[in-house]
């Protein structure tokens, strides 16, 4: 099974700074790489899929870079609504598996 | 607009059986490429996936809840669902049905549906 390794764990941080959360898979996972955002009480929703595919809808100040085992998302500019949690998750085609999440705090 | 919904009880006691299910409105469950999945998250953690079904019937398990999962489709009905057996305190958590799309990534999810497990 792939194990993904997601850092930091939190990161403190203020309106327009930039944030850049890091994910490694334990195998190669091609491009296969999404990212989720995920507030409090609330499911979570996709912000980036295949690496550095932006979901519609979503603000271009979030990018998703990597390939093989190191992927990164990063938000430029961060604003009030980006404060959330953030997974990600890599699949071994059917087999998905999720990163332990990063908390985007103040 | 794809929505899903989870629907079941909100508690269940040690060692019984937890089935839930999944409403799929505004679209087909029917549908080349995608599949249908559980995910959980226990209070104040991560996200774990459970399984996906194809609306053929088709399906993965995480291995690690191999022995207790079984999950099922009815397309007459555009639901699918999900049964865990011999649930333990471990099992409280949020259980979140999905769609899973052709690029490998969670494209809809439910709003999520409570489960606590206790005597």
């Amino acid at each position: 099974d792939i194990q993904m390794t997601q850092s930091p764990s939190s990161v403190s941080a203020s309106v327009g700074d930039r944030v850049t959360i890091t994910c490694r898979a334990s195998q190669g996972v091609s491009r296969w790489l999404a990212w989720y955002q995920q507030k409090r009480g609330k499911a979570p929703k996709v912000v980036v899929y295949a690496t550095s595919s932006l979901e519609n809808g979503v603000p271009s100040r979030f990018s998703g870079s990597g390939s093989g085992t190191d992927f990164a998302l990063t938000i430029s500019s961060l604003q009030p609504e980006d404060f959330a949690t953030y997974y990600c998750q890599a699949a071994n085609t059917f087999l998905p598996t999720f990163g332990g999440g990063t908390k985007v705090e103040f | 607009q794809l929505q899903l919904k989870e629907s079941g009880p909100g508690l269940a006691k040690p060692s019984e059986t937890l089935s839930l299910t999944c409403t799929v409105s505004g679209g087909s469950i029917i549908k080349s490429g995608y599949y249908w999945a559980w995910i959980r998250q226990p209070p104040g953690r991560g996200l774990e996936w459970i399984g996906s079904i194809y609306y053929t019937g088709s399906t993965y398990y995480n291995e690690s809840l191999r022995n207790q999962v079984t999950m099922s489709v009815d397309t007459s009905t555009n639901q699918f669902s999900l049964k865990l057996t011999d649930v333990t305190a471990a099992d409280t958590a949020v259980y979140y049905c999905a769609r899973y799309a052709s690029a490998w990534y969670f494209d809809n999810w439910g709003q999520g549906f409570r489960v606590t497990v206790s005597s």
